[in-house]
Formats: structure tokens, sequence, C-alpha cells
């Protein structure tokens, strides 16, 4: 499965729009990129999937280029409950899920 | 409806014991996946049971071992304990065409 880079971690203030950009150069014609939130001591929470263009939701909007090597994740207005880990993972979505080591965002008041 | 649920929340073993832990899927999944978290890392794939019998297995020794029950639920065995079995164990379910995997809260354990 593809590999994905993504930063370490990130800090924003309440109100302001989060991008978290990651990189998947491998990814497999087949592969979706699906995008997963962690608070501390729970399990991983799915916020939004994409194969390409554009995506959104109620939560966050995922933007895909053309050649899928990389996307990016957006959440408009953080607010304090959005400090978490958010990991990137490319895959067929139904199969076993690979994650990395995750961005770690702290949003500050 | 009830979301994944697992048990117990926290354990606490000595090296060498053998442990279960439980997993009750989300209300009409039919796959599970088990993952171990080490502390400050990411999710890692332990294997997936669907239809009673194992899909797909992470690289993780012999020691681990499922199985799936008639219902969907599922246990997940870790025999011969070592200290670096210490992590959050995390159950995920979905159906097995499904766009998302639905985590529970993981169990705790620790080994001593």
């Amino acid at each position: 499965l593809a590999k994905t880079t993504q930063p370490i971690s990130m800090y924003s203030y309440e109100g302001q729009e989060v991008n978290i950009t990651c990189s998947h150069n491998n990814i497999a014609t087949n592969d979706y990129i699906t995008w997963y939130q962690q608070f501390p001591s729970q399990g991983p929470r799915f916020i939004i999937q994409g194969y390409k263009t554009k995506v959104t939701n109620e939560v966050a909007s995922l933007f895909i280029p053309a050649d899928r090597k990389s996307s990016t994740l957006s959440l408009p207005r953080v607010s304090l409950s959005d400090t978490a880990v958010y990991y990137c993972l490319v895959g067929v979505h139904t199969g076993k899920l690979i994650f990395g080591q995750g961005t770690t965002l702290q949003v500050k008041p | 409806d009830a979301g994944v649920t697992q048990s117990p929340t926290h354990l606490i073993k000595t090296r060498g014991q053998q442990v279960t832990l439980r997993c009750s899927p989300k209300s009409g999944h039919d796959t599970v996946s088990w993952y171990q978290q080490a502390l400050g890392q990411g999710p890692q794939f332990i294997f997936q049971y669907y239809e009673e019998e194992e899909r797909q297995r992470g690289n993780f020794p012999d020691r681990f071992s499922g199985h799936q029950f008639p219902n969907y639920s599922s246990e997940l065995n870790v025999n011969a304990l070592l200290l670096g079995d210490s992590a959050l164990y995390l159950c995920a379910s979905s159906l097995v065409e499904g766009q998302e995997q639905f985590f529970g809260p993981g169990t705790r354990l620790t080994v001593l």
C-alpha cells in the first residue's frame, strides 16, 4: 500500500481554517484517500474520503489534484475541540488501513 | 444504536501470560479488524475477519490469533505476552463493501 508523508505537528488559532497536506507519490489506481481523526485514548474516527477532485461534508473538505500524488484536508473555522491527531491513509478502504504517525494539530485560543 | 464496543477497557498482565480481548461490531457490520497502537504511534493492522475467516493479516507473529463468531463479534488472543505487547488494542468494524471503518474505544493492555 502507498506510503504517506504528512507534517508531524501543526498549530492554529480558534476560528481559522486549517489545511493539512499529505503526500502519497506511489498511490495506486484503485486506492482511495481517507482521513481519520483521533483524540487521546480513543479510537480513530473517520472524517472524509475521496478519490479525485474535491469532496466536502459537514466536517471538512478534501482536495485532490489531478495527479493524485497529494491531498489536502481542510478544516474550516477550527475550535479547541479540533485538537487531535489527523491521519492520512491511502488504499482500498475495505481492507487493512496503514496508519503513519499522523499530524498532531493543536488549536490555541 | 450502539457503536463498536470493546471489553475490558483496561487490563494488566505479566510476561508469559495469555490474554483475550473482545469486540462487538456496530449493528449490521460483518467485518472486524484489529489494530495495535503503541504510545505515540499510529495504529498497526493485526488482522481482519469476515465470515468467520481471517481475511487479511498484518506483520504480527503467530502469538496473535483471533476468532469471529456467527454474530460477527470477535476475539483477539495474545499468547506468551511480552513487555512490548503493552499497547492500546483497537477493534474496527465495517461492511465488507463499506466506505469506512468504525473504531471502538480500545482496550489498554499493560504487560509487567
